[in-house]
């Protein structure tokens, strides 16, 4: 069965603090997907990473892939308020189809 | 302004009432793709389209058609709404059938059926 894993799915956390969100994934791939999605809002693309040790960074935020392990992580760096939303992981398995994380709930506090 | 538009925004409706929930892009997209999401379980991909009068099914198509007759829409039609298809629905499109890019979503249609 194709399963997408977000870990942990809700996380509070302080400001300036530094924490990882970990997606597993059960089929071959090599291309996945980081959104975010602020409360009422759509979905806004984050991160594409398209092959193994694909890294990227944004800011505060860098999300990597490791093919092999099937693990894609989202790495927050000295935590604010503003990165508070759901993050969500989708990984590519057929070209047109997405499999999705159940998302990741994160709340910064000042 | 680059965008995916969705209507209506809300929508409450009554079992088995047909309605349609329009989508449009002006990127010129050629993928296109229909998601409902609900709680706990991300989201769900109901139908895809790579290009003009192609579609093929996603994940949970039961109780939904779509048609594209055109490159810039993609309209999600219940023929017959059940309760178990209240949610929220977004639209995506993305530039390239491969998916290599990442997908623009529309701001979400939410739908209750009593």
């Amino acid at each position: 069965e194709l399963k997408v894993e977000q870990n942990p799915l809700f996380l509070s956390m302080q400001e300036g603090k530094n924490y990882t969100i970990y997606c597993n994934y059960s089929t071959t791939s090599d291309r996945l997907y980081w959104y975010r999605q602020d409360p009422g809002k759509s979905l806004e693309s984050l991160f594409v990473l398209l092959s193994n040790g694909a890294v990227k960074q944004e800011g505060r935020l860098m999300a990597s892939l490791d093919t092999k392990a099937r693990l894609s992580t989202l790495h927050i760096t000295a935590a604010v308020h503003d990165l508070s939303a759901t993050y969500f992981c989708a990984v590519d398995y057929s070209n047109y189809q997405l499999i999705w994380g159940a998302g990741t709930k994160l709340i910064i506090k000042p | 302004e680059a965008q995916v538009t969705q209507n209506p925004r809300y929508l409450i409706t009554v079992t088995g009432k047909k309605l349609t929930v329009t989508c449009s892009q002006n990127m010129n997209h050629e993928y296109m793709s229909w998601y409902r999401q609900d709680p706990g379980l991300g989201l769900r991909q109901i139908y895809y389209s790579m290009n003009v009068e192609v579609t093929d099914k996603g994940d949970v198509p039961e109780g939904y058609k779509v048609s594209r007759k055109e490159k810039r829409n993609f309209p999600l039609i219940l023929e017959s709404p059940s309760p178990n298809q209240t949610s929220l629905y977004f639209c995506a499109s993305s530039l390239v059938p491969g998916l290599s890019y990442e997908q623009y979503f529309g701001p979400g249609t939410r739908l209750t059926v009593t």
